[in-house]
């Protein structure tokens, strides 16, 4: 049973330009959540989506964006990168309906230059 | 909204002592309470949770948290560490929304 997989695991991008980042949730989830996890701090909540719908989102601007597909996976989007933007980047899935603790991927690096 | 305080940045401990990793919460609100750990490089595996009943949670790899209302705590302790718990310690809270505040962390670093 595959967890939460997350892809690509580096990258290096430019001021000025747009990444996506791509999320498959564990077997049986239905609801992704992304995180910013800047180096020596804890994840900040980006937003959350089910049914493929935003429902909830963190402080976080417009340039940061998502997707959630039909099959549960997910993309994060940022326009318009800042140096600012370099963290690590991470994916959690979770049951909607009865509660149950957060899943997480190992993140994907994201460095600015 | 929801917040989490880990009171330690970093917590130095030599082998086979016991820890304590202290973190406080606010909410006006019910609240669930995880921690969680982080080694180099991965992302966060669940050591434990409180969603209700027992005050006193047990968890993975010899690990108990204790949740404590009245002074709107959520310790994590473990009476003898291991090498191999040197990582960051992340204690959240939630309210149900699957919406978790993290807080800061806390470096362990286990000494031989």
């Amino acid at each position: 049973d595959a967890g939460v997989t997350q892809s690509p695991t580096h990258l290096i991008k430019t001021r000025g330009q747009q990444v996506t980042l791509r999320c498959s949730p564990k077997s049986g989830h239905d609801t992704v959540s992304w995180y910013q996890q800047a180096l020596g701090q804890g994840p900040q909540f980006i937003f959350q989506y089910y049914e493929e719908e935003e429902r909830q989102r963190g402080n976080f601007p417009d340039r940061f964006s998502g997707h959630q597909f039909p099959n549960y996976s997910s993309e994060l989007n940022v326009n318009a990168l800042l140096l600012g933007d370099s963290a690590l980047y991470l994916c959690a899935s979770s049951q909607r309906g009865s509660f149950q603790p957060q899943h997480f991927g190992d993140g994907t690096r994201l460095s600015i230059l | 909204a929801q917040s989490v305080t880990q009171l330690d940045s970093q917590v130095p401990v030599f082998e086979e002592a016991p820890v304590e990793l202290r973190c406080n919460y606010s909410s006006s609100v019910s609240v669930y309470l995880f921690w969680y750990v982080q080694y180099p490089n991965q992302g966060l595996q669940l050591l434990l949770k409180y969603l209700s009943g027992s005050t006193l949670v047990k968890g993975i790899n010899g690990f108990e948290a204790e949740f404590n209302k009245s002074q709107t705590s959520f310790h994590l302790r473990k009476p003898s560490v291991h090498i191999s718990d040197t990582a960051e310690y992340f204690c959240a809270v939630s309210v149900g929304n699957n919406d978790m505040r993290f807080g800061a962390g806390t470096r362990l670093t286990v000494k031989p």
